[in-house]
């Protein structure tokens, strides 16, 4: 049981590029969440979703696009990587309202 | 808004210090709360929630929290730290059956051996 699993681990992109980050969870969970996490200014909620086909926009969502086109994938999508973007990506599942999160590792993004 | 306060950004101790980290938030109905945990280098794992019942909570390596509601408070207690509890501290909160997490900043804690 992996539980949630983000590929890749590391990546440096140069501006301008773009790139797609994986979420997967096998534990058939119907909420799936993209955060950000900078120093000093904790987890920011970039997109989430509520079930396979859904997606929501969070805090801060400019520049980022998901889907979810099934329920134990969740892709976030840099169209045009920026160096604000450079940050650690963690991504989370969740089975109902009255659970705790599961984390994935993190992605440790650097864009040059 | 819903907001979640971590009044210590950062906290110092020396190990067999007793350890609080505060947190309130700002909502009037039913919350569910938790504090996580990140290890230098890792990701976030539960150290312990609440959702309902007896209003202090035990979780993992002997880290305890009490919900008050009047307060709008879910403190974060440890009687004696240990050098291996360095790390960060986050408090969350979810609101009702709002399906997002709303994250404190976090407070960094260190302990010196």
């Amino acid at each position: 049981n992996a539980g949630v699993t983000q590929t890749p681990k590391f990546r440096v992109l140069k501006t301008g590029q773009s790139m797609t980050l994986l979420c997967a969870q096998d534990m058939n969970h119907e909420y799936m969440y993209w955060y950000r996490q900078d120093p000093g200014m904790g987890l920011r909620l970039i997109h989430y979703s509520v079930g396979e086909g859904t997606t929501a926009k969070g805090e801060v969502p400019d520049g980022y696009n998901v889907s979810r086109l099934k329920k134990q994938n969740f892709l976030l999508g840099l169209e045009s990587a920026a160096p604000s973007q450079t940050s650690v990506y963690f991504c989370a599942s969740l089975w109902r309202t009255n659970s705790p999160l599961h984390f994935g590792n993190g992605t440790r993004l650097t864009v040059t | 808004a819903q907001s979640v306060s971590q009044h210590n950004h950062h906290v110092i101790l020396s190990e067999a210090a007793s350890l609080e980290l505060g947190c309130n938030y700002s909502y009037g109905g039913t919350v569910n709360l938790f504090w996580y945990v990140q290890y230098p280098g890792q990701h976030l794992q539960l150290l312990l929630k609440y959702f309902s019942g007896d209003p202090l909570v035990k979780g993992i390596k002997g880290f305890e929290a009490e919900f008050i509601k009047s307060k709008f408070s879910f403190n974060l207690r440890k009687p004696s730290v240990q050098w291996s509890d360095t790390a960060e501290y986050f408090c969350a909160v979810m609101a009702g059956n709002n399906r997002k997490l709303i994250w404190g900043l976090g407070t960094s804690l260190a302990v010196n051996p």
